[in-house]
């Protein structure tokens, strides 16, 4: 079973920082965990993926729990722009997307 | 990462017609899948393309509703056969980049009357 657990909406004030959580208590000893974004009216977009430690890029942090049973997605800053659906992915048959409802994020200015 | 284009980038089709849409990669890739996204849902996946061989299918999705092509590696298609209005959705593929990530092309957007 690769579904994952995440809220259905979240708000957030423009310009502080985003805790996304999703819960993956099945998740495998080698199963990395994705995360995604789907602006409105575009396909889904790359964010950051991780499989054991803390995973830092230009757009996000990934922090993976020790049991690696849940992540948190975190945008340092967030921006209008940042109003998206956020997808956290764990991949089943090595390479295949399940896309569970994601969650919306709604970002005030 | 990858450029990925689709064409058409929408299209009204009538019932009981078929439409083949394209999907473009700016690089050589291995993988290319197919998704559907019905109005108001999250995606799902259709099928797995590789060059060379047969698609793979997932659970729900046949080979003649969903006939996929993939001549080389940077270009697929998949057709939408026989359609009916439940067939409206957005039809988007994208490519595995680095063993991990997937990169999405920016969809086709399916009316069906």
């Amino acid at each position: 079973d690769a579904k994952t657990t995440q809220p259905n909406s979240m708000e957030s004030n423009e310009e502080e920082p985003v805790h996304l959580p999703c819960n993956h208590s099945t998740i495998s000893g080698t199963d990395y965990i994705h995360w995604y974004r789907q602006l409105p009216s575009q396909g889904p977009e790359y964010v950051i993926h991780g499989l054991t430690s803390n995973v830092n890029n230009r757009m996000a942090s990934l922090a993976i729990a020790e049991d690696r049973k849940s992540s948190t997605l975190i945008l340092h800053r967030a921006t209008l722009r940042d109003a998206a659906v956020y997808y956290c992915i764990r991949p089943y048959n090595f390479n295949k997307f399940y896309f569970g409802s994601g969650t919306k994020l709604n970002v005030k200015p | 990462s990858a450029v990925i284009s689709q064409k058409p980038s929408r299209d009204i089709c009538q019932r009981g017609t078929s439409l083949t849409i394209q999907c473009q990669v700016d690089s050589q890739v291995t993988m290319m899948f197919w998704y559907r996204q019905q109005p108001g849902q999250s995606l799902t996946l259709i099928a797995t393309a590789n060059q060379g061989s047969e698609a793979t299918y997932e659970s729900g999705f046949v080979i003649d509703k969903f006939p996929i092509s993939r001549p080389n590696l940077t270009f697929s298609t998949l057709t939408v056969s026989n359609m009916s209005p439940e067939d409206s959705s957005i039809y988007l593929c994208s490519v595995e980049v680095r063993g991990r990530e997937q990169y999405f092309g920016p969809g086709t957007r399916l009316t069906v009357t």
